[in-house]
């Protein structure tokens, strides 16, 4: 079965310092995954991707994530953090080329980014 | 374009009473799914389309009923609102239908807040 997990609820950090926010999957094949991020009151928006190709993959507003296939996860990072980056970010997976179980994204429970001044 | 529309933003219901969520895209997108978004659970698939005409239970189902007679609409209803319903719904479209392998990312739109009293 297809999962994801997002260990932290919460990340704190200070404004200016690198940020991780961290995901790990479960597929049976190989992986879509995916980034968003959730500002209050507001619908999700896409951050990011990995479908192929090389494994640190950038995004929107300075953000990257790196895919490691042999530990399964797909860490959210940023070199250097801004408070207007403070929002729920989520992780998602999709299993490749399930041509009947395409809809089925499985998100994380999201995680909670601080960024203190 | 106007991306992903939802309405209500807003609505309170009783237990018992029905309703329709409306969801609608102008992007021409082929896949189209609807989520609830709860504390701590991340987001939850209820229903999903391929396609018009085509449609697929996700994760919680029950309770829910959608249909998809065009690319560009697709109703949540509501067949009978009990207080466990009461969440936040989110409606996703992507052009990421059969035959892409499901790379495709989902634009959100910016939700439905239900309470069912």
């Amino acid at each position: 079965a297809q999962s994801v997990a997002q260990p932290e609820d919460q990340v704190n950090v200070a404004e200016g310092n690198p940020l991780t926010v961290k995901c790990t999957y479960s597929v049976s094949g190989n992986p879509y995954l995916f980034w968003y991020v959730q500002y209050p009151n507001r619908g999700l928006q896409f951050l990011l991707k990995y479908i192929t190709g090389d494994n640190l993959v950038k995004g929107s507003y300075g953000f990257e994530a790196e895919f490691n296939k042999s530990q399964t996860s797909f860490h959210l990072k940023k070199p250097s953090a801004l408070v207007s980056d403070s929002a729920l970010y989520f992780c998602a997976v999709r299993e490749a080329d399930r041509g009947s179980t395409l809809g089925r994204l499985y998100f994380g429970r999201g995680t909670q980014l601080t960024v203190w001044p | 374009n106007a991306g992903v529309t939802q309405t209500p933003k807003f609505q309170v219901l009783k237990t018992g009473q029905s309703m329709t969520l409306q969801c609608a895209q102008d992007m021409n997108h082929e896949y189209m799914s609807w989520y609830r978004q709860d504390p701590g659970m991340g987001l939850r698939l209820i229903h999903y389309s391929v396609g018009a005409g085509i449609t697929d239970q996700g994760e919680v189902p029950n309770g829910y009923n959608v249909s998809r007679s065009t690319t560009e609409d697709f109703p949540l209803r509501l067949l009978s609102a009990a207080p466990s319903q009461t969440s936040v719904y989110f409606c996703a479209s992507s052009s990421g239908g059969s035959g892409t392998g499901g790379s495709h990312e989902q634009y959100f739109g910016p939700g439905t807040r239900l309470t069912v009293t």
